[in-house]
């Protein structure tokens, strides 16, 4: 079983839907990351959360949130989705700690029409 | 938005041929990590680099973490077809541990 796990795989909205992606962990790391990947720009870091309590703005939070309900879960939302946001999305997971490697989610394809 | 400067953006090589990339920043990093994405998956760690001047393999792997700490290069030697995908830089940070990425390097291999 895979120690990332990222739902759905595959989402096509419509502008202005609120839409919620969701991350869960097996690997028992406090800290969860989520990432926008676009064509030509490589990763760009949205929100990261160190442990429950802690949440943190990334690069492009701009019409993002997040919600850490508990260690092993970590939920990105997009308020009112926007054809812009369209990309593909992962989360991921490190346990914290001088060689700090994030694991990665298969990841979750987003269209906004 | 920060970005690492990685070249060439896409390889088009034949089997058995060695490949050879690279990554550049303005600044400094503490760490410098190569990933390998395969088509529909998440990013996979190949290979991480800690300390200025380091050299590590792994298999048919080879990068360097350079001696300014403002780069990094990685080799592969003989490619093989499963080598194709998408390589990517990252360099990191002690002061805020948030990885900054490179637009990715796509491996081809002609048949």
């Amino acid at each position: 079983d895979a120690d990332v796990t990222q739902t759905p795989r595959n989402r096509i909205t419509k502008t202005g839907k609120r839409i919620m992606l969701e991350c869960s962990q097996t690997k028992g790391h406090d800290r969860m990351y989520w990432y926008r990947q676009d064509p030509g720009l490589g990763l760009r870091l949205i929100y990261y959360s160190f442990d429950v309590k802690d949440i943190n703005k990334g690069e492009i939070s701009d019409g993002y949130s997040v919600s850490r309900q508990a260690q092993a879960k970590f939920s990105l939302s997009l308020e009112s989705a926007i054809p812009n946001q369209t990309a593909l999305y992962f989360c991921a997971t490190s346990a914290g700690g001088d060689t700090d490697t994030q694991y990665f989610g298969p990841g979750t394809r987003l269209t906004v029409l | 938005g920060q970005q690492l400067n990685q070249s060439p953006q896409s390889m088009f090589i034949q089997e058995g041929e060695d490949v050879s990339m690279n990554c550049t920043s303005s600044s400094i990093f503490n760490t410098w990590l190569w990933y390998k994405q395969d088509p529909g998956e998440g990013p996979v760690l190949l290979i991480a680099l800690y300390k200025a001047g380091e050299l590590t393999s792994n298999g048919r792997l080879t990068a360097q973490f350079g001696i300014t700490r403002k780069d990094s290069f990685l080799n592969i030697s003989a490619s093989i077809p499963s080598d194709v995908g998408i390589y990517f830089c990252a360099g990191q940070r002690l002061s805020n541990y948030q990885l900054i990425w490179g637009a990715g390097t796509k491996l081809i291999i002609k048949p």
